[in-house]
């Protein structure tokens, strides 16, 4: 299995709602990534997950919060967005943090659109 | 500031011939790059990658050139397929960093 798993492919929320973003691995990888990417744009990093730990939040606004609860699953929960929220996000997982990791493994990404 | 860049948003190459993307890094503690190809509406797909101690790297009708000096990178295809046509993008490893470049889309002509 060299799959990332996301779920769901697509989500419509409203500013007031709160959701939550799935994602999940079964390669044993112990780095987990959410990277958020808008229309024509690069995927920019939001967190990393190194050994099930929040290792890196590149300045995230708290109406994000991510959540890792074993090494197979993270997951991104979502409060009070914005319509600039939305975006393609996707996770992706590699298999030791901090070192010559090689590849990356990306889901397919969930596309949330904020009304 | 972007330490990844790829300054071609396009390339347009004819079906058979060999496509050159490039892109170039300004952070020297970059220990790995990488390349991913991207459809729409699916996650980066990974390509090859390149430790910083190499300076080139093949896999099948892919190489990936490193000239460190130059802060610089190459992937090449060759021959280029239809089925390539795509968004790649350079991308840079460093500590549990993994930074994208903006992409460069890939035509390939028949």
């Amino acid at each position: 299995d060299t799959e990332v798993t996301q779920t769901p492919k697509h989500l419509v929320m409203g500013m007031t709602n709160k959701k939550s973003l799935k994602c999940e691995q079964h390669m044993g990888h112990r780095a987990m990534y959410w990277y958020k990417q808008k229309a024509k744009k690069p995927p920019e990093l939001m967190f990393v997950y190194s050994y099930e730990k929040l290792s890196i939040n590149e300045s995230v606004p708290s109406r994000f919060s991510p959540e890792c609860p074993n090494s197979s699953l993270l997951n991104l929960h979502l409060h009070a967005l914005q319509p600039e929220d939305s975006a393609l996000y996707l996770c992706a997982s590699s298999q030791d943090p901090g070192r010559v990791v090689g590849e990356a493994f990306f889901g397919q990404g969930t596309r949330l659109t904020v009304v | 500031d972007q330490q990844v860049k790829q300054n071609s948003p396009s390339l347009s190459v004819q079906e058979g011939r060999i496509s050159i993307l490039n892109c170039d890094y300004t952070n020297s503690m970059f220990d790995y790059f990488l390349w991913y190809k991207k459809y729409p509406a699916e996650g980066p797909t990974f390509l090859i990658s390149i430790s910083s101690i190499k300076d080139k790297n093949e896999d099948g009708r892919f190489t990936v050139f490193l000239n460190k000096s130059a802060k610089h990178l190459s992937l090449h295809i060759v021959p280029s397929q239809p089925g390539d046509s795509a968004v790649y993008f350079c991308a840079a490893h460093e500590d549990d960093k993994i930074i994208f470049g903006k992409g460069t889309r890939l035509h390939i002509l028949p």
